[in-house]
Order: C-alpha cells, then structure tokens, then sequence
C-alpha cells in the first residue's frame, strides 16, 4: 500500500539547472511533508518542510510546492550543484497516525557537470 | 553537537543467530524512531518509543522483533532468530518533541547482512 509515491527512480539535470522532484500521495489526512536526502551509506538528512496550510516554502536553493487538490507536491532545487546528487525522499505525516513518517521510495538525482 | 549515533554501522548474522541493533539518540532529544530500508524501497516505519515506553509499534513484525529505550542508555532494536528477509538498513531517528509535525534527524544505519 504505497500511500506517497515518486514515480520518478532517477532524474538528470545539467549544472545550474533547475531540479524538479515530484512526490504523489493519496491520503487526504496527510498534513505535512518533508523532503529528506541522502548519500550512500549515510542516513538520511532533512532538507525542507511545509505544512497543508501552506502552498509553497522556501529555504535557500530549495523550494517546496504543494497542491492539495492534486495531493501533489514538488521540490524545486534552483540552481542545481553537484553536490546535490544524492537520492531524495518524500515523506507524509499526519496527525491521526502519531509520530510516523510514511516515506516513498525515492528519487535519484544526477547532476552534471 | 553530536548526531544520531548508530552502532554497529555493519552487522553480519546467520540465519538463527540474534541481532542488536544500537541507537544514540541527539543530545536533548527523548523520542527515537526506527525504520527499516528494503533495497530499492523507501523508508517504513517499525516503532517509535519514548524513555522507558513504546508508543507506537505498529509497524513492528510480530515475531521475532523487539525494541526497547531504557532510562539509561541508548534504544535497542532486537531481532531473533534472524532470516534471510532481514537483511536491511535499520536507520533510527530522534527528535525532540513528540507529534507529527517535527522534523527527525536520522542516524547512518546499520546494514544487516544475513547469510
């Protein structure tokens, strides 16, 4: 039961480009969302939150968007570094389910140099 | 400022044999979070536990698995009699305050190999 989804395994930008990662969820009691990223063999590191009642929050380089209706968010990363090669994971919380967080299965970004 | 510290970053078991698995959680920080990475999967939940009590364990296998975060000490994730399916990354998290709109900081992992 996938409940967040990224149906994007690996994505490939050229340096100083735009990034754009997609995350689908398809519970509706989902309320905030965080983007984590992580290197081999590290765990994973909280890049960016946002809440339902939000549609957009940014921080530095990375921006989150969140469509409700679509029960979809994005995460922009403008401009890309190579040092933003890593695998990105979507992940959902809600208040019904406590303190889990329900993570899809990642998005692998490439960015070239 | 230490992290999350996880112990042992590796751990190589026989089919049968126990594994325990070690989390530090962050200075300060009273709630610890286990979750299990398959390969090609992401992240799923298996328990959350506070000092002395576990929350949430509904993400826990019936048999075989436990965990526990003593008053002293670090968190403890057990699994007997382990199997092949086992084999997997076990990331613990921490955080500071309970409920779902805190961001938890992750340790490295231990990478449970079961030969």
């Amino acid at each position: 039961d996938q409940q967040v989804k990224q149906n994007s395994p690996s994505l490939s930008v050229q340096e100083g480009r735009i990034s754009i990662l997609n995350c689908d969820y398809t519970n509706s009691m989902f309320d905030y969302f965080l983007w984590y990223k992580k290197y081999p063999a590290e765990g994973p590191t909280f890049l960016i939150s946002i809440s339902s009642i939000k549609d957009k929050n940014e921080d530095g380089r990375f921006t989150v968007f969140l469509n409700k209706s679509a029960k979809h968010l994005s995460l922009h990363i403008v401009p890309s570094q190579p040092g933003d090669s890593a695998v990105y994971f979507c992940a959902a919380s809600a208040l019904e389910y406590g303190n889990k967080l329900v993570f899809g299965a990642g998005t692998i970004l490439r960015v070239k140099s | 400022n230490a992290g999350v510290m996880q112990n042992p970053r590796h751990l190589v078991r026989r089919r049968g044999q126990e594994a325990r698995l070690r989390c530090s959680p962050m200075k300060g920080h009273s709630h610890v979070y286990w979750y299990r990475q398959l390969p090609e999967e992401g992240l799923k939940f298996m328990v959350y536990l506070q000092k002395e009590n576990i929350i949430d364990e509904s993400g826990m296998p019936k048999e075989r698995f436990s965990a526990e975060f003593p008053k002293e000490g670090p968190s403890i994730l057990r699994i007997q009699q382990v199997v092949r399916g086992d084999s997997a990354a076990y990331f613990c998290a921490s955080s500071p305050r309970g409920g779902p709109y805190n961001e938890q900081f992750f340790g490295p992992g231990t990478r449970l190999t079961v030969l």
